[in-house]
């Protein structure tokens, strides 16, 4: 069963406005990564927070964790078109290598 | 620098044919894995591996076999494909610790019909 779930499963937005979308999980977590993936090719990393850390922050994205509710959200910021695609997270359980992946988040940025 | 290689792009196979998509990494990491993604689905984990010769199975295991006899390489068989295989099939490499990030091939599109 998929570990995590991400909400809203399609999001449409203007370019230049923020994006923002979430992340729920059910099970203690050794870190949380979320993923990119434009149309037809393979998944691209773009964060990784640990299970002790609250916020991350990479150029235009910005991640937050709150273990306490199982969720993470993804922040990306002044968006372009370059940002349309597929975004998933993704955790790593407890002492596991294995990542368990959600439905994910498909963006558009409309020019 | 290649990163995950994953060949073939496409393949188109008959119900009951067998076939192996492979997988190959150029940067040593230990940990390789395989997913399916399907629409709506997000990936499963099919089978993973943490070196050479050391294998397991995910979470959706059936109707698929792996090797790990080099830390490079990691095929993918189906045994006898299926309709409910037709998929897109990814390939994924991390150096195998904890907090660390996964890299993925480009993806095998396969259809069985």
């Amino acid at each position: 069963s998929q570990q995590g779930e991400e909400d809203p499963q399609a999001l449409s937005i203007q370019e230049g406005e923020n994006a923002t979308m979430n992340c729920s999980y059910k099970t203690s977590i050794n870190n949380l990564q979320w993923y990119r993936q434009n149309s037809g090719r393979g998944l691209v990393h773009l964060i990784l927070i640990r299970s002790n850390e609250r916020e991350k922050h990479s150029g235009r994205l910005r991640v937050t964790l709150d273990t306490s509710k199982k969720s993470s959200s993804l922040l990306i910021t002044a968006s372009r078109a370059a940002d349309t695609a597929s975004y998933f997270c993704a955790t790593a359980p407890l002492n596991d290598y294995k990542l368990s992946f959600g439905a994910g988040t498909t963006v558009t940025v409309r020019a | 620098n290649a990163g995950v290689t994953q060949t073939p792009k496409f393949q188109v196979l008959k119900t009951g044919q067998s076939m192996t998509l492979q997988c190959a990494q150029d940067m040593n990491h230990e940990y390789m894995s395989w997913y399916r993604q399907d629409p709506g689905m997000g990936l499963r984990l099919i089978h993973y591996s943490v070196g050479a010769g050391i294998t397991d199975q995910g979470e959706v295991p059936n109707g698929y076999n792996v090797s790990r006899s080099t830390t490079e390489d990691f095929p993918l068989r189906l045994l006898s494909a299926a309709p409910s295989q037709t998929s897109v099939y990814f390939c994924a490499s991390s150096y195998g610790g904890l907090n660390t990030e996964a890299f993925f091939g480009q993806g095998t599109r396969l259809t069985v019909v």
